[in-house]
């Protein structure tokens, strides 16, 4: 079946460091892919998406693309806030009859942004 | 806000009780789904909907029912309830069941069973 695996955190940074949370993925098929974000106390948001191979979903200064090769779909951003302090997860869309469109998830990666 | 509504925004319980949560989709939206999220497992699919019709299930337990009402807002039913139930439960909305469909997550019903 399809599963997504991801960086376990918590990853600790500096105001303005770079982050990248790494992403890799199985399926069998051509799944769309999607980085959701998670603040304190609040339900999911999607930060970004991307539907096919070389996409690259972009949003609020993260970037990911999907790179088919490689089964990745890894989150970057080139200088983090406070308040991008969150867990984010990566998951994917696989569309097999039986199982609809649900989504999969990674275990999700705690990102602390000290000041 | 995703325009997704689920109440109540908290629930304690007892063990063998029974509960219902309810889920409000985005205005439009045809599909709803129910996720349930624990420290042990995670976040697992549970069940998909779409326009009143079950499209998908997924590591739902026998003890839980869901349906989708002909005004789209969906309920989740978990009876019998355990210790090990408790986990906040998101629901979600999209348009249709395309893979590429967004899936709008609303806040949760964080679900205690004491």
């Amino acid at each position: 079946g399809d599963s997504v695996t991801q960086m376990e955190g918590p990853v600790t940074l500096s105001e303005e460091a770079c982050l990248t949370i790494n992403c890799t993925y199985t399926a069998t098929g051509y799944p769309s892919l999607f980085w959701y974000v998670q603040y304190p106390g609040e339900g999911l948001q999607l930060l970004l998406k991307a539907t096919k191979a070389d996409d690259k979903g972009s949003n609020k200064g993260f970037e990911a693309t999907y790179r088919k090769e490689t089964t990745s779909f890894h989150l970057e951003k080139g200088s983090v806030q406070v308040s991008d302090s969150a867990v984010y997860f990566c998951a994917l869309s696989e569309g097999i009859k039986a199982a609809g469109n649900k989504l999969t998830f990674g275990g999700g990666t705690r990102v602390l942004v000290k000041p | 806000d995703s325009g997704v509504t689920q109440t109540p925004k908290h629930l304690i319980t007892a063990t063998g009780q029974r509960v219902t949560l309810r889920c409000s989709p985005r205005s439009g939206d045809l599909s709803v789904y129910w996720y349930q999220q624990s420290l042990d497992q995670g976040l697992q699919f549970l069940i998909q909907y779409y326009n009143g019709e079950e499209r998908a299930k997924g590591n739902i337990l026998e003890r839980f029912s869901a349906q989708q009402f002909p005004d789209l807002h969906s309920e989740l039913n978990l009876s019998s309830l355990e210790l090990g139930d408790s986990a906040l439960y998101f629901c979600a909305s999209s348009v249709a069941f395309q893979i590429t469909d967004t899936q709008y997550f609303g806040p949760g019903t964080r679900l205690t069973v004491l």
